[in-house]
């Protein structure tokens, strides 16, 4: 079964970073663009950062250029989003989830990240 | 405020009709790109269940259907069930944005 788990999400306070990781499984991880999409307490769904399959292409939403990083190790099947100079606005449920012809064919299921002192 | 406008609530009852629509401009879905929609359950993750408009993934039944015209598109449930109830987005791609966008969600109610 075409698989993605994510891991890494916690509590850290304002200013404070973390890495999420999304480990995929059963499909060519290496054929895929791969995005983070996060959804706020209550709220919609934002998409976060994309990457190319090979990783050289990379995009963001306006509100986390320079402080988010996504990439992936294609030898392991991962995808990771480093977060830096965290705000509570950051607080979100974050999916890692496969992209196919523009639109989201496979989620996971989630990790949680909350930014609070 | 969403680029793509969904109503915040529909509501049906069992058996019944509902479409939900999403609204976008020249930009987005007047500018001729796909849309897709998502389905989420409370405390779970979204899930695609209408893929370029109107073609549906395996496992999901017929009596949901997606259209699309001009600058808006819709998602109908017929013969509504009470494992409808869930909250569904559209989404889309923005050439002003250069990115992907989504709507702001509607919460479907089964009376």
């Amino acid at each position: 079964e075409v698989q993605l788990v994510e891991s890494g999400g916690g509590l850290v306070q304002p200013g404070g970073s973390l890495k999420l990781s999304c480990a995929a499984s059963e499909f060519t991880f290496t054929s895929y663009w791969m995005r983070w999409v996060r959804q706020a307490p209550g709220k919609g769904l934002e998409w976060v950062a994309v990457i190319n399959p090979d990783g050289s292409e990379k995009y963001y939403v306006d509100s986390v250029k320079g402080r988010f990083t996504i990439s992936r190790d294609n030898a392991k099947n991962s995808l990771y989003l480093q977060m830096n100079s965290l705000r509570a606005e950051d607080s979100a449920v974050y999916y890692c989830v496969r992209c196919y012809n523009y639109y989201m064919d496979v989620w996971g299921t989630g990790t949680t990240v909350t930014v609070s002192s | 405020q969403s680029v793509l406008t969904q109503p915040p609530s529909v509501s049906g009852a069992p058996g019944q009709r509902v479409t939900i629509s999403c609204t976008g401009s020249s930009s987005n879905i007047g500018a001729g790109y796909d849309v897709h929609w998502y389905r989420q359950f409370p405390g779970t993750a979204p899930k695609l269940l209408i893929y370029v408009s109107s073609n549906r993934p395996s496992g999901v039944p017929d009596r949901i259907s997606g259209s699309k015209s001009g600058t808006s598109a819709s998602l109908a449930i017929s013969g509504l069930q009470a494992e409808d109830e869930a909250d569904y987005y559209c989404q889309s791609f923005d050439s002003s944005l250069s990115g992907s966008v989504f709507g702001g969600g509607t919460k479907l109610t089964v009376l």
